[in-house]
């Protein structure tokens, strides 16, 4: 899994500042899925992406967090205006096609700290 | 609404032995299971996986078994070693369900291997 490249590994904010979070997909996968895990829980779907579309956003908070995955570029999940409660491990995962076919990968993460 | 549940947070195994992982999934759309490994502060790592149109399907010292008249799942290690200490993630993925998309994530399995 190290071909899937999150960064930054670590990223302190206060409340109410911007935090934005970095996934660069393994070479020629062109889907990319993002978690969230919570302390003390599993790892809980986000936001499915392929190039330049949103595929399935159900499970992104309805305010504050959005996502891309633009043509050129890493995909970016950016969560607006920080509370403590995303404090978080983020992951962000790629797979050649969808993953009823095949496995993601998994990047090694962000840990939000909101302070 | 958990949808894939690991109903052992924790699990202890001697050296040597079997180690059996259980997962139960409630919707009957999902049609291909995967296991995952995690370290701590580090991404989910890809061990196994199989399709509904299977029982068994084994990798070495893996093995995953699938029960669909049951919806229940289970990994077994065997024999264990100490560096599979890990939480150990069970998902379902469905291509009709939600077009080959999102993984749906258990709430993991602490194993530890004691030498």
């Amino acid at each position: 899994n190290a071909g899937v490249m999150q960064n930054p590994r670590h990223l302190v904010r206060r409340r109410g500042q911007e935090a934005r979070l970095r996934c660069s997909p393994m070479k020629g996968h062109s889907h990319v899925y993002w978690y969230r895990q919570l302390p003390e829980e599993g790892l809980k779907f986000m936001v499915y992406l392929q190039k330049e579309n949103i595929i399935d956003e159900s499970g992104m908070p309805k305010e504050r967090f959005s996502a891309e995955f633009p043509k050129e570029g890493p995909s970016i999940l950016r969560i607006q205006q920080v509370v403590r409660g995303d404090s978080a491990a983020y992951f962000c995962a790629s797979s050649p096609q969808g993953t009823a076919l095949g496995e993601a990968f998994f990047g090694q993460g962000t840990r939000l700290t909101v302070v | 609404d958990q949808q894939v549940k690991q109903n052992s947070p924790s699990l202890s195994v001697q050296e040597g032995r079997i180690s059996i992982l259980n997962c139960d999934y409630t919707n009957s759309m999902f049609d291909y299971f995967l296991w995952y490994k995690k370290y701590p502060a580090e991404g989910p790592t890809f061990l196994i996986s199989i399709s509904s149109i299977k029982d068994k399907n084994e990798d070495g010292r893996f093995t995953v078994f699938l029960n669909k008249s049951a919806k229940h799942l289970s990994l077994h290690i065997v024999p264990s070693q100490p560096g599979d200490s890990a939480v150990y993630f069970c998902a379902a993925s469905g291509r009709i369900y939600n077009q080959g998309g999102k993984l749906i994530f258990g709430q993991g399995t602490e194993l530890s291997v004691k030498p």
